[in-house]
């Protein structure tokens, strides 16, 4: 059984750039979270996702970052016109439900560097 | 929010030696988990220990939820076992504490 797979695992964008990463779930999860790691410093929740359903997205930056999690295909955190602040560790997580007794299962993240 | 408060920050050990980390977290919660992240980056699930006590080759952990704290113990460390070591704390939501550096010298 595939654990979390995020892709890619090395992003490089200029200022101003787009960039979109994905995280596809263990198979079966229909829970979703996204982390930000900055340099030096522990991870930071930033968004929680149902298929089709933003559940908490108090950790998410108020302008240029947004997260969906399609009914098919992979979870997508997308960050607009990015700035040098966005290099960071992104790391996607799932669970099968939320709650006692599910643990949250961790990809390898995505290293975004911005030029 | 809950805060989540891991000691020591940085550890320095010889192979062989034996430690202790400890989180300490301001709330009752669901989930405790226990990660390290090794020198590429990847973060590695240790534990899910919500409470009660858990044993897995040489690391050990035990969450006392009432007292809110958690303990992670390494025994006969490695130098693999270098890395910084997180606790983090929920329920749908974690939050991480801001990890133990530990050094395992050969």
């Amino acid at each position: 059984n595939a654990g979390v797979m995020q892709n890619p695992r090395h992003l490089v964008r200029r200022r101003g750039q787009e960039a979109r990463l994905r995280c596809s779930p263990v198979k079966g999860h229909s829970h979703v979270y996204w982390y930000r790691q900055l340099p030096e410093e522990g991870l930071k929740f930033m968004v929680y996702l149902q298929k089709e359903n933003i559940i908490d997205e108090s950790g998410m930056p108020k302008e240029r970052f947004s997260a969906e999690f399609p009914k098919e295909g992979p979870s997508i955190l997308r960050i607009q016109q990015v700035v040098r602040g966005d290099s960071a560790a992104y790391f996607c997580a799932s669970s099968p439900r939320t709650g006692a007794d599910q643990p949250q299962h961790f990809g390898d993240g995505t290293r975004l560097s911005i030029l | 929010g809950i805060q989540v408060e891991q000691s020591p920050p940085d550890l320095i050990l010889q192979e062989g030696a034996n430690s202790t980390l400890r989180c300490n977290f301001s709330d009752s919660v669901n989930n405790l988990q226990w990660f390290h992240q090794n020198p590429w980056g990847q973060l590695i699930n240790l534990f899910y220990i919500p409470s009660g006590t858990k044993q897995n080759g040489r690391l050990s952990a035990t969450t006392v939820a009432t007292e809110r704290y958690s303990l992670l113990y390494i025994s006969s460390s490695q130098t693999t076992d270098s890395g910084v070591y997180f606790c983090a704390v929920g329920d749908s939501r974690l939050t991480f504490g801001e990890g133990t550096q530990l050094t395992v010298n050969p």
